[in-house]
């Protein structure tokens, strides 16, 4: 069955860096897309980035543009999120989350898939 | 303030039939698909609804997606205390060029 495994949370100061990774199993990771979607305490979802399967196309949120980057390592079966320049606002559960195929935009993405997600803490 | 826009709340007592709604707009809502996720306290989303109206593998058919112009909206018949949860509806918004989520609806069951 289809497993995520999100690790790499923690408390960093405002600036500071952060890399969360997603173990995935149960598919064939190479052939699908793949989300981060985060949840401020309290708060609702929100859509965070995606990298295509072959990690050639990457799009983010603008609300992280130029601070995150997802990546992934098909021989790793693994995705990342670097996230650098953390500000407070950042504090949120993150989610991996697979999608049902390997399209974006134009189109409503299907997250049929979810970690169990990662607290990342932004506080001095 | 969410794009996509859920009442805060909904409630019914068992056995009843309740429905949450998604408005939105003609660039999302109105020209994209809905999805649903249900997510219980302290745990990950899980897709719902897919494609306005599907049922993945597992949801019981007492759960029932519609839309219509620029809104949606999500049935739950035959309501049982196991639904208290939150729910969020999503649709793809093409003057973003994101997918964008609802505010969330929590239900509770009397």
């Amino acid at each position: 069955q289809v497993q995520l495994v999100e690790s790499g949370g923690g408390v960093v100061q405002p600036g500071g860096s952060l890399r969360l990774s997603c173990a995935a199993s149960g598919f064939t990771f190479s052939s699908y897309g793949m989300h981060w979607v985060r949840q401020a305490p309290g708060k609702g979802l929100e859509w965070v980035a995606f990298i295509r399967s072959d990690g050639s196309n990457k799009y983010y949120a603008g609300s992280v543009e130029g601070r995150f980057t997802i990546s992934r390592d098909i021989s790793k079966n693994t995705l990342y999120l670097q996230m650098d320049s953390l500000r407070a606002e950042d504090t949120a559960v993150y989610y991996c989350s697979k999608s049902d195929d390997d399209f974006w935009s134009g189109y409503t993405p299907i997250f049929d898939y979810w970690g169990q997600g990662t607290l990342v803490t932004v506080s001095s | 303030q969410s794009v996509l826009t859920q009442p805060p709340s909904a409630s019914g007592t068992p056995g009843q039939r309740v429905t949450i709604s998604c408005s939105g707009s003609s660039s999302n809502i109105g020209s994209n698909t809905v999805n649903w996720y249900q997510q219980f306290p302290g745990t990950a989303p899980k897709l719902l609804i897919y494609s306005n109206n599907q049922r993945p593998s597992g949801v019981p058919d007492r759960f029932s997606g519609s839309k219509s112009g620029t809104s949606a909206s999500l049935a739950i018949s035959g309501l049982q205390s196991e639904d208290e949860a939150d729910y969020y509806c999503a649709a793809w918004d093409d003057s973003l060029n994101v997918v964008v989520f609802g505010g969330g609806t929590k239900l509770t069951v009397l």
